[in-house]
């Protein structure tokens, strides 16, 4: 059983081009959401979704679009890089409200 | 809105000493409260929950937390930890309006020392 499966684990970006973070799950949740790590913040919320088709923002969605045409897939893109998304993103699914988050294993991006 | 602060960034421990990470939280609605681990360069996998009932969890690895309520704490103790223990700890609230969205705290360093 994979779990959640983040692609890919390592990118360097220049600043202003874009690209696309590949997420997915085969536990067949409906919560997915997307956070970015940096150091001394802890992790913060970019985007999320409940199901198939909704997606909304959460903390830090500036630069960032999701969609969520399946429920098995979430992918993150980022439209224009720059510097300050420097970061590790993690992408996360839960079956419900007060259910274990179970983690991809991260993308370490860097833009240069 | 929800918030959680983790009071000490770094905790260096001898090995087979106890530990406690402190954790308090700012919310005006019941919350349920989480601590996650994360070893170096992995994801994050959850230690323990705290959803209702009694306020004494306990988790996996030895690891166990205490709701309080009246403090709006949710320190995670363990009694005698191990160099295996070195990792990351976070503590997370879920928003309460059902959408799986987690709330972390800063993290804390645990530091585990021969």
């Amino acid at each position: 059983n994979a779990g959640v499966t983040q692609t890919p684990k390592f990118q360097v970006l220049k600043t202003g081009q874009s690209m696309t973070l590949q997420c997915a799950q085969d536990m067949n949740h409906e919560y997915m959401s997307w956070y970015r790590q940096d150091p001394g913040m802890g992790l913060r919320l970019i985007h999320y979704s409940v199901g198939a088709g909704i997606t909304d923002q959460g903390e830090v969605p500036n630069g960032y679009n999701v969609s969520r045409s399946t429920t098995e897939d979430f992918p993150l893109r980022l439209l224009s890089a720059a510097p300050s998304q420097t970061s590790v993103y993690f992408c996360a699914s839960s079956s419900h409200s007060g259910a274990e988050a179970f983690f991809g294993q991260g993308t370490r991006l860097t833009v240069v | 809105a929800q918030s959680v602060t983790q009071l000490d960034s770094q905790v260096p421990v001898f090995e087979e000493a106890p530990v406690e990470l402190r954790c308090n939280y700012s919310s005006s609605v019941s919350v349920y409260l989480f601590w996650y681990v994360q070893y170096p360069n992995q994801g994050l996998q959850l230690l323990l929950k705290y959803l209702s009932g009694s306020t004494l969890v306990k988790g996996i690895n030895g690891f166990e937390a205490e709701f309080n309520k009246s403090q709006t704490s949710f320190h995670l103790r363990k009694p005698s930890v191990h160099i295996s223990d070195t990792a990351e700890y976070f503590c997370a609230v879920s928003d309460p309006s059902n959408t799986g969205k987690l709330i972390f705290g800063q993290g804390t360093t645990l530091q585990v020392k021969p």
